[in-house]
């Protein structure tokens, strides 16, 4: 069974850092790009960003970029989402999610979020 | 970057009637749009990748269609446990969501 479980989420002031994680288990988690997406409160879905199955490539939404950083550790079949500078604007649940990736001969690959973790609050507030 | 805009922001309707939600993307997109199911207070649930594919699991009542920059995610006999908000999503290049469409209970 797919599992996924973040942690690391909490209180923190305007302009500080937290760094969440998130745990996998129940399929081969290096074989998978990951990625974290957000809701804030009341609103809608927002990815925030994602990483290759070796953590060669790196990608995020215009938001985030320069300020979170996404990382992974094979080994430990974590994904880990570090988050600096934060501003109340980024207050708002944390999932992460597996990857998955879709082959169609005429339209080529496209990739789509099939298992999701319970999410994790940030809240940033003074 | 790419925009995606679904409507109706909301849509009521009966048990058994037929619903259908619409998304725009601001550029072709070729078939690459998922749609995600999410109830209140619950984590969201993938319901049809790639334009037209059923994830495993769900009902085939759900229909997927579309190419290009328009898309629709049909409901064609809306039971109770699909009242819920409604999500699409660019999969290719900027993973953006739509704003998303609630269908509620008339």
């Amino acid at each position: 069974e797919v599992q996924l479980m973040e942690s690391g989420g909490g209180l923190v002031q305007p302009g500080g850092s937290l760094r969440l994680s998130c745990g996998a288990s129940g399929f081969a988690f290096r074989s998978h790009w990951m990625t974290w997406v957000r809701q804030g409160p009341g609103k809608g879905l927002e990815w925030v960003a994602n990483i290759k199955e070796d953590g060669s490539e790196e990608n995020y939404v215009d938001s985030v970029r320069g300020r979170f950083t996404i990382s992974r550790d094979n080994s430990k079949n974590s994904v880990y989402l570090q988050m600096n500078s934060l501003s109340v604007d980024d207050t708002a649940i944390y999932y992460c999610a597996r990857v998955r990736r879709h082959y169609d001969v005429l339209t080529g690959y496209s990739t789509h979020f099939d298992f999701w973790g319970q999410g994790t609050l940030v809240t940033v507030s003074s | 970057d790419i925009q995606m805009t679904q409507s109706p922001s909301s849509v009521s309707a009966s048990v058994g009637d037929k619903v259908t939600v619409t998304c725009r993307a601001s550029q072709n997109i070729n078939d690459y749009v998922n749609w995600y199911q999410q109830k209140p207070g619950k984590v969201p649930k993938l319901v049809i990748y790639a334009g037209s594919n059923l994830q495993s699991g769900v009902p085939s009542r759900f229909r997927g269609s579309g190419s290009g920059t328009e898309f629709t995610l049909t409901i064609s006999s809306v039971q109770p446990e699909d009242f819920a908000t409604y999500f699409c999503q660019e999969g290719h290049k900027t993973w953006a969501f739509g704003q998303g469409t609630r269908v509620d209970i008339k």
